[in-house]
């Protein structure tokens, strides 16, 4: 069966501090990965998606950037973080095809203080 | 454009009551249509999707192309049904999902 893992779980940070949030998904092959950021009120938005390795789409403009340097793992970076950037940010898997839904991951809380 | 409306932030009902969440969408083909719910401390997983017409933990949801909509409703609802409730519309030429703003449902005893 498949599974997705992302971590940390939780993560402080300071302001202007780097990130790195990976998620790495095991029991398929290829797989469409995708971040989101999930904000009260506001749903989740699409941050990055990604068909294969070294394939990124960028859905927002924004302070972060993403990377998939093997074939289930995605990562999540800034080289500096804002405020702004605090929110709850979930990965997810998608088989590359056969199917619409989408997996998602435990997510990471990330505080910028 | 491809957008998921879902007006209400919460929904608050009383155990046994019907429940109705609405959705409706903006795509300009045959649209591909979930429910996704994340219950209290746990990950957001698949509730139902439309094609499959199928009815999970009592829910179910009809595609209305007429009126561009996509309602989950329940006759009766349970107190373990509080939850955040996602629609979303696959978007398919970009390989993607497109998610309302969720609906928080408050089942009260």
């Amino acid at each position: 069966s498949q599974t997705i893992h992302q971590w940390p779980a939780t993560l402080v940070q300071p302001v202007g501090s780097p990130l790195s949030l990976e998620c790495t998904v095991e029991g398929t092959s290829n797989p469409n990965l995708y971040w989101y950021r999930q904000a009260a009120g506001r749903g989740l938005q699409l941050l990055f998606y990604s068909v294969g390795i070294g394939q990124i789409s960028s859905e927002v403009p924004q302070n972060l950037s993403a990377s998939r340097p093997q074939d289930r793992q995605f990562i999540l970076s800034s080289k500096k973080l804002l405020l702004s950037d605090s929110g709850f940010y979930l990965c997810a898997w998608k088989r590359p095809w056969g199917g619409f839904e989408q997996y998602f991951g435990p997510g990471t809380r990330l505080t910028v203080t | 454009a491809q957008r998921v409306t879902q007006p209400e932030k919460l929904l608050s009902v009383f155990k046994g009551a019907p429940v109705e969440l609405k959705c409706n969408y903006s795509y300009s083909g045959s649209p591909e249509l979930f429910w996704y719910v994340q219950y209290s401390r746990q990950r957001l997983q698949l509730l139902l999707r439309h094609i499959s017409r199928e009815s999970i933990k009592g829910f179910t949801a009809d595609l209305n192309k007429g009126e561009t909509s996509f309602h989950l409703k329940k006759p009766f609802a349970q107190e373990e049904d509080s939850a955040m409730y996602y629609c979303a519309l696959f978007s398919g030429g970009y390989n993607k999902l497109i998610f309302g703003a969720g609906t928080r449902l408050a089942v009260h005893p």
